[in-house]
């Protein structure tokens, strides 16, 4: 089971750049690193998967690292409305292996 | 929009009523998954679903009864809950199963009320 671990709350001010990282030390060689962004009483949405070195997409950069036992969700510019829990899980999908952990709640401030 | 939706969004009930939530997904995949979240907890898998057949079962109470009639719709029958169940339900689906790489994709979720 690739358990996760991930800080359980940041703060950070409007403007800021946000990095979360996320420790997986037994991922698989099949395992993908996603991210997912969670709004209070809304399901969570996918924001940005990887298998290795560095992603990026419109709204956030992954960093991973060669030896793959982490990951850091990387948010440019933080806005208030990036305030949600972030989670990141590794794994493939339909399986109990899958899964959520307690993700990180960032509170962005004015 | 996901393209998930679930009905109704909110919920309120008693210990003995039966009531059902509703998913639909528009989006052409073949999984469909229930999850619920109660407060301050993690998101717990309940049921996966691929091409209407049940895949997994993480040892959820009879009283939850989850129905697939096709691969665009999932139904989770409720009875005899208990107040411990107020919690998100929250529907998601992903084109297959056993992807590295796939996407859930998550509907708003019901908010279930059990007095």
């Amino acid at each position: 089971l690739a358990k996760t671990t991930q800080p359980i709350s940041m703060d950070s001010y409007e403007g800021q750049e946000v990095n979360i990282t996320c420790s997986h030390n037994n991922i698989a060689t099949n395992d993908y690193i996603t991210w997912y962004q969670q709004f209070p009483s809304q399901g969570p949405r996918f924001i940005i998967q990887g298998y290795k070195t560095k992603v990026t997409n419109e709204v956030a950069s992954l960093f991973i690292p060669a030896d793959r036992k982490s990951s850091t969700l990387s948010l440019p510019r933080v806005s208030l409305s990036d305030t949600a829990v972030y989670y990141c899980l590794v794994g493939v999908t339909g399986f109990q292996k899958l899964v959520f952990g307690t993700g990180t709640r960032l509170l962005v401030s004015p | 929009e996901t393209g998930v939706t679930q009905t109704p969004r909110h919920l309120v009930m008693g210990m003995t009523n039966k009531k059902s939530l509703k998913c639909e997904q528009h989006l052409g995949h073949n999984a469909m998954y229930w999850y619920k979240q109660s407060a301050k907890k993690p998101l717990e898998l309940m049921f996966v679903y691929s091409l209407e057949e049940r895949v997994e079962n993480n040892s959820v109470p009879s009283r939850f009864s989850p129905e697939c009639p096709n691969s665009s719709h999932l139904f989770l029958h409720l009875h005899t809950l208990q107040p411990e169940d107020s919690a998100l339900y929250l529907c998601a689906s992903s084109q297959d199963i056993g992807q590295a790489t796939g996407e859930l994709f998550f509907g708003e979720g019901s908010r279930l009320t059990v007095l």
